[in-house]
């Protein structure tokens, strides 16, 4: 049982459109990371929102984390080829993580 | 000044026989964690260490599995008896000092494949 549901679990967009993909829980988090993953190799880490309420800008990339840090979107704006992977949240819990399930991006040129 | 590395990249297995997965973390980071990442699914946690203790050992699924840390550095993850469900891809993740919101950096991971 994942504590985290990402959705779209999938989106394929054509370059310079925009997105946005959603983290929501149930449960509170002392902060919330978001990753992307690309095929064979391990997640790399985009943001860190602590605070509730939080924006935080990642050029093209924008992060927003709940008031009650519950739940985080990542809108993308202006797509890009590059921008394709696996974009998977993270919420901490203490010095445990739990990951949701990812959603799987892919840009096509 | 090598990032996370693991070895073996890919590991194949025979049901019930015996593994072990290392993991390299980035010299000083005292805090190292195990995930593990099934098909299709995000990392799910198996154990957290400080330094040389196993600090959160909650997320490893049952007694086949263990890990040890002893110098504090390179971690081992060892699973006995392996069955076809243990197949994944194991992750392996180190951070400066565990502390909240400190960036965990991940290595390519291992394969695991049980036949």
């Amino acid at each position: 049982t994942q504590l985290l549901e990402q959705s779209p679990q999938f989106l394929s967009i054509q370059e310079g459109e925009n997105l946005t993909v959603y983290c929501n829980s149930s449960s509170v988090f002392s902060s919330l990371q978001w990753y992307r993953q690309e095929p064979g190799e391990g997640p790399v880490l985009l943001v860190t929102v602590v605070t509730g309420g939080e924006v935080k800008k990642l050029k093209r990339l924008t992060f927003q984390f709940g008031d009650a840090r519950k739940d985080s979107s990542l809108h993308i704006t202006a797509a890009q080829p590059g921008d394709t992977g696996l974009y998977l949240c993270a919420g901490a819990d203490f010095n445990k993580f739990y990951f949701g399930s990812g959603t799987k991006l892919n840009v096509k040129p | 000044g090598a990032g996370v590395s693991q070895t073996p990249s890919n590991k194949v297995t025979e049901k019930g026989k015996y593994v072990e997965l290392r993991c390299d973390p980035i010299s000083g980071h005292t805090a190292l964690y195990w995930y593990r990442q099934s098909l299709g699914q995000g990392p799910e946690f198996l154990i957290y260490f400080q330094g040389t203790g196993a600090a959160d050992d909650s997320g490893l699924p049952n007694d086949r599995f263990f890990a040890v840390r002893p110098e504090g550095s390179v971690s081992t993850l060892k699973i006995q008896r392996t069955e076809r469900g243990d197949s994944a891809v194991y992750l392996c993740a180190s951070s400066l000092t565990g502390g909240r919101g400190d960036e965990q950096f991940f290595g390519p991971g291992t394969r695991l494949t049980v036949l």
